[in-house]
């Protein structure tokens, strides 16, 4: 199975502030890997998928890149409501599989 | 507005089979073309993908259940089943029923059920 490897595991930081999640995948996805975001006691939420592609209703601020094993997804000014885990999952090798999460804290 | 909702029993013994139904409302689960999946969540081994059934009854799933989960569906409820047999503490988790596209390949999951918590312990 394909291991993907976020980093950090956790982080804080500040309303207004740029993000910067990593997920990196154990063999190459091409440009194909989606992120969800999850609340706690919710399920998850479709962010982005193709690596780059805006969920409809996703807000502006977050963004995604990357291809082969290196992905980001990148929120751009930090908002009280994007305190939440984020989760990274490939669907291009054979099982699908989801990265262990991040936790974003707000301060 | 497509909405999904998991039940099922919340505590299941050890060997016995786990069976969960996905009731969809909002949209036939037989208009295609989408598919309609099981994704579980627990502190140990995070988010795990069961498996997908299609809307014609198309079967995918993880090498690592496989042997031991059943997939269907009723179209005429507009229900999806999940059956995991010979459960053990390792299966107690959030199961999660959820809409997506392109059988697994690239799969997008856009909706979500709320999840049901399923506890096995005798």
């Amino acid at each position: 199975d394909i291991q993907m490897t976020q980093s950090p595991s956790s982080v804080s930081a500040s309303v207004g502030d740029r993000v910067t999640i990593t997920c990196r995948a154990s063999q190459t996805m091409a440009s194909w890997l989606a992120w969800y975001q999850q609340k706690p006691g919710k399920a998850p939420t479709l962010l982005i998928y193709a690596a780059s592609t805006l969920q409809s209703g996703v807000p502006s601020r977050f963004s995604g890149s990357g291809s082969g094993t290196d992905f980001t997804l990148t929120i751009s000014s930090l908002q009280p409501e994007d305190s939440a885990f984020y989760y990274c999952h490939q669907a291009r090798s054979f099982p699908p599989t989801f990265g262990q999460g991040t936790r974003l804290e707000i301060k | 507005q497509l909405q999904l909702q998991e039940s099922g029993p919340g505590l299941v013994k050890p060997s016995e089979t786990l069976s969960l139904t996905c009731t969809v409302s909002g949209d036939s689960i037989s208009s295609g073309p989408y598919f309609w999946g099981w994704i579980r969540q627990s502190p140990g081994k995070g988010l795990e993908w069961i498996g997908s059934i299609s809307y014609s009854g198309s079967t995918y799933y993880n090498p690592s259940l496989k042997s031991r989960v059943t997939k269907s569906l009723d179209t005429s409820k507009n229900q999806f089943f999940l059956e995991l047999r010979s459960v053990t503490a390792a299966d107690t988790a959030v199961y999660y029923c959820a809409r997506h596209s392109n059988g697994w390949y690239e799969a997008t999951y856009d909706y979500w059920g709320q999840g049901t918590l399923v506890t096995v312990s005798s």
